[in-house]
């Protein structure tokens, strides 16, 4: 699966909007993006995949740069809930395994 | 919403014991997986069950450790002789397919090895 980057950490106002970016500038044409988020002391939970087209779901939406390269997950109006390690995660469509990296700490303050 | 439950919440045992940890799984998934995090470290892939039989695992999934599904809707990770290193949160997570769109994970058990 390819390497992906994240900043180490962010911060965002509460209700503004939270933009993480990652890069997975050596992914494939056969791996999807995911995002998951991991709240203290808890278990992962899913928020997002793509493989090309922009998407949205009731959490989040995620944008995909025409070249795949790179990647931003939006959280339009961010709560203190929200707080918590964002991973972004190339996942190849063929295989089982998440491989989860060091992601983004995103501090919501109010 | 459908949920992944995990057993003991916290589990402490002496090093060189036998560990036992239990998951329900969601009731309609196929495929299933353990995850382990250390303190402070990544969340980390173990094994993956599927059609009940190992269908990946990863190089901490040693001979200590094994997997079973007894009874159709536990799952358990047993850890035969314990290490002080076994200490971390075990995650367990479920998925209709192998995709990960619609996986969930459970809230952990914290193994702590004394």
């Amino acid at each position: 699966d390819a390497k992906t980057t994240q900043p180490t950490s962010m911060d965002c106002a509460e209700g503004r909007a939270a933009n993480l970016p990652c890069n997975h500038s050596t992914i494939s044409g056969n791996e999807y993006v995911y995002w998951y988020r991991q709240i203290h002391s808890q278990g992962p939970q899913y928020i997002i995949h793509g493989l090309k087209n922009n998407e949205t779901n009731e959490m989040a939406s995620l944008i995909i740069t025409e070249d795949r390269k790179s990647s931003t997950l939006i959280l339009p109006h961010a709560t203190l809930r929200d707080t918590a390690v964002y991973y972004c995660i190339a996942v190849n469509s063929g295989y089982s395994t998440l491989t989860f990296g060091k992601g983004t700490m995103l501090l919501v303050s109010p | 919403e459908p949920e992944v439950t995990q057993t003991p919440s916290h589990q402490v045992t002496q090093m060189g014991q036998e560990v036992i940890l239990r998951c329900v799984p969601i009731s309609n998934h196929l495929y299933f997986y353990w995850y382990r995090q250390i303190l402070g470290q990544k969340v980390e892939f173990l094994v993956s069950f599927y059609n009940n039989e190992i269908s990946e695992k990863s190089e901490i999934f040693d001979d200590q450790f094994s997997v079973e599904r007894p009874d159709g809707s536990n799952f358990t990770l047993k850890i035969r002789s314990t290490k002080l290193e076994d200490s971390a949160m075990y995650f367990c997570a479920s998925s209709v397919n192998s995709r990960w769109t619609e996986a969930f994970f459970g809230q952990g058990t914290r193994l702590t090895v004394v």
